[in-house]
């Protein structure tokens, strides 16, 4: 059975980084199949994917248009953990951030998901 | 960039009843690509759907999923007690990889 377990600060300050991790078990952080994914959650701008770290052969990330500019998403291999730092956050950016699983196999969806963190971009 | 709408907004139903959620497309998408998910709160969404219609693990017959192109659709055959709750539609890009979510059906008791 995957789980991914999130952690990670709830409350970040304006124009500072955001960072949050999930800790993959139950599946292979190398898995030549799944990519390992972050999207967040507001009432403003509902479900909004991020970006994705996966490996085939290397790794590979694909990152969304809106936060190109401000965001990386790091594989902790000793860890099997995803890690995902969003910089110059502002009160926008505060969401419920969730990371998951797309299982592959040209499914393009998202079979397993962490529990989600809250945070609030406030001073 | 490929935008969902989903209607309608709210569905207010009975227990028993059947629902039928839309999905649209403003391009046509990859039938492969789509996906449907539940959502209670505080909890995160669980797939239901992928492949616009099959089944995802553990996933109960009295969910179904159809259509192709621009339009589809999540029909809940006959609505259990649990089955209210927010549903979201979401299609995959390839170029620039992207996915995008559709901004929800509520199913709620009427």
């Amino acid at each position: 059975q995957v789980q991914l377990q999130q952690s990670g600060p709830g409350l970040v300050k304006p124009s500072q980084t955001l960072s949050l991790t999930c800790a993959i078990s139950g599946d292979s952080i190398y898995s030549n199949r799944a990519a390992w994914n972050w999207i967040r959650q507001s009432p403003s701008r509902g479900l909004e994917w991020l970006g994705r770290t996966y490996y085939r052969s290397k790794w590979y990330n694909d990152y969304a248009v809106s936060v190109i500019s401000r965001i990386i998403i790091i594989p902790d291999t000793s860890k099997s953990q995803v890690s995902l730092h969003l910089n110059s956050v502002s009160p926008e950016d505060t969401a419920v951030y969730y990371c998951a699983r797309d299982p592959g196999d040209f499914t393009s969806c998202f079979d397993y998901w962490g529990q989600g963190t809250l945070v609030t971009v406030s001073s | 960039e490929i935008v969902l709408t989903q209607s309608p907004g709210t569905l207010s139903l009975s227990p028993g009843e059947r629902a039928t959620l839309s999905c649209r497309a403003s391009q046509s998408v990859s039938s492969r690509s789509l996906a449907w998910y539940q959502q209670k709160p505080g909890q995160a969404p669980r797939l239901l759907i992928y492949g616009a219609s099959s089944r995802a693990t553990g996933i109960p017959d009295r969910f179904s999923g159809s259509g192709s192109g621009t339009d589809f659709t999540l029909t809940i055959s006959r609505l259990e007690p649990e089955d209210f709750a927010v549903y979201y539609c979401q299609q995959y890009g390839s170029s620039p990889p992207i996915f995008t979510f559709g901004p929800g059906t509520k199913v709620d008791i009427k």
